[in-house]
């Protein structure tokens, strides 16, 4: 069955770096999607993304957040300058199409330290 | 804006018996809801997706109902297994515009062998 694949698995930082979260979604998806969830807190919706643009992103959202789609595989997830409380599991999602269901992927437990 | 209820917070029931986990939302007004399993450090697996026109969905032993006027849906799994031991979470997409998540805070599941 297709996965949604994300690395690193896990990534510890030091507050203040930038980093890049990757995604490579499922081949003939059309949506893209990025929520987290902070230890214990439900999760919630970051952004979506279709025909290369966000088409939504939530308060949470800030400057500080980027995302690109770079070569029509990988769909990336950027935090500028991170701060503690950016401590969170990242996951990404795709979509087939509107009707469908969210594939997630396994997600990207963030430590800002 | 929308918000997701799920009761119990946890559940613990012995292996073989018949559950219900139960899923409430404000907001009426939804395309979709999914339901989701997630085991501890990990990401969300998809089980089952209804429609707002639809009123259940079944997938082996697990069936999920909907009523969209109520504001509920539930989650009835048979003859549990150890295996089912998870969180499970229920998320509702809004009937209008976008296409982000909204999820519940999730129901802990304990199947004691």
């Amino acid at each position: 069955e297709p996965e949604v694949t994300q690395t690193p698995s896990h990534q510890v930082t030091q507050m203040g770096q930038e980093v890049i979260l990757r995604c490579v979604p499922i081949s003939n998806h059309l949506y893209f999607y990025w929520y987290r969830q902070i230890l214990g807190q439900k999760v919630e919706f970051l952004v979506s993304f279709y025909n290369n643009e966000i088409s939504e992103k939530s308060e949470i959202f800030d400057d500080q957040f980027s995302v690109e789609r770079p070569d029509g595989s990988n769909f990336t997830l950027k935090i500028r300058s991170t701060k503690l409380e950016d401590s969170a599991m990242y996951f990404c999602a795709s979509q087939a199409g509107q009707n469908y269901g969210y594939t997630f992927g396994s997600g990207t437990r963030l430590t800002v330290v | 804006k929308q918000e997701v209820t799920q009761i119990p917070a946890a559940l613990s029931v012995p292996e073989g018996e018949n559950l219900v986990l139960n899923c409430s939302f404000t907001d009426s007004a939804i395309y979709n809801l999914q339901w989701f399993r997630q085991d501890p450090g990990k990401g969300l697996t998809s089980l089952l997706l209804i429609q707002s026109s639809q009123r259940e969905q079944t997938s082996g032993r697990l069936n999920a109902s909907l009523d969209k006027s109520s504001g509920r849906s539930t989650l009835y799994i048979a003859a549990s297994q150890p295996g089912d031991s998870a969180t499970y979470l229920c998320a509702v997409r809004r009937g209008t515009g976008a296409n982000n998540l909204f999820f519940g805070t999730g129901t802990r599941l304990t199947v004691i062998p």
